[in-house]
């Protein structure tokens, strides 16, 4: 099984600044045949269930905001969130769907500093 | 607007049977993959089920093979989850999870989840 394990914990930003979360797997989810990497971020508000913010490691879902964007590949992954809104304030979870079973890392939480 | 209400959570003894189910609106529920999806307690995601459309392909996650059985009605755009010999480690809230893909060469991209429905096993 793949597994997914996201950097840091937690991260404190301010307002208007950047915010990054990193995302690594155990094993490549670069399919080659493709070339596109099975990876998704999605974003959970308290009481809220997980919303899909991103797929295929740097495709935007519709109606995602554009300061948040995906990068990297094979087993490095990142999420950014260029100018942090007091919205943005969330738990952040990578989730590869390379393989079954589908795998999501422990959570990033982020909150304002 | 694509709508899933989870229901059939509640309180359970360890060794006891629970039935979720997922009541789905909006859209073609017939053309889509279904999942489950849990989190215990503040703590993160762990996915445990899949169906395909048709109902002829199903995966599980280790932690429940064998004890919950996925299952949908397309007629009723209804999806299930009956769950036996429920433990502690079950206790969660379970979340309905549409899959974004089509057919049956990707899955596992979860584009609309429902609100979710508690289970506590507890003695």
């Amino acid at each position: 099984d793949i597994v997914m394990t996201q950097s840091p914990d937690s991260l404190a930003v301010s307002l208007g600044e950047r915010a990054t979360i990193n995302c690594k797997s155990s094993q490549s989810v670069l399919y080659s045949s493709t070339n596109k990497n099975y990876l998704a971020w999605y974003q959970q508000k308290s009481g809220q269930p997980p919303k899909l913010l991103i797929y295929w490691a740097s495709t935007r879902e519709s109606g995602v905001p554009d300061r948040f964007s995906g990068s990297g590949s094979g087993t490095d992954f990142t999420l950014t969130i260029s100018s942090l809104q007091a919205e943005d304030v969330a738990v952040y979870y990578c989730q590869q769907y390379y393989s079954t079973p589908p795998a999501f890392g422990q959570g990033t939480k982020v909150e304002i500093k | 607007e694509v709508q899933l209400v989870e229901s059939g959570g509640g309180l359970v003894q360890p060794g006891g049977s629970l039935r979720l189910s997922c009541a789905a609106s909006g859209f073609t529920f017939s053309n889509y993959n279904m999942n489950w999806v849990r989190q215990a307690p503040g703590k993160g995601l762990e996915w445990v089920s899949y169906i395909i459309s048709s109902s002829s392909i199903i995966y599980y996650a280790d932690s429940v093979k064998g004890r919950f059985t996925i299952s949908r009605d397309n007629a009723k755009n209804s999806l299930y989850l009956q769950m036996n010999s429920l433990r502690d480690d079950d206790t969660a809230v379970y979340y309905c999870a549409r899959d974004r893909w089509l057919g049956s060469a990707i899955k596992y991209s979860f584009d609309s989840w429902g609100q979710g429905t508690l289970v506590t096993v507890s003695s």
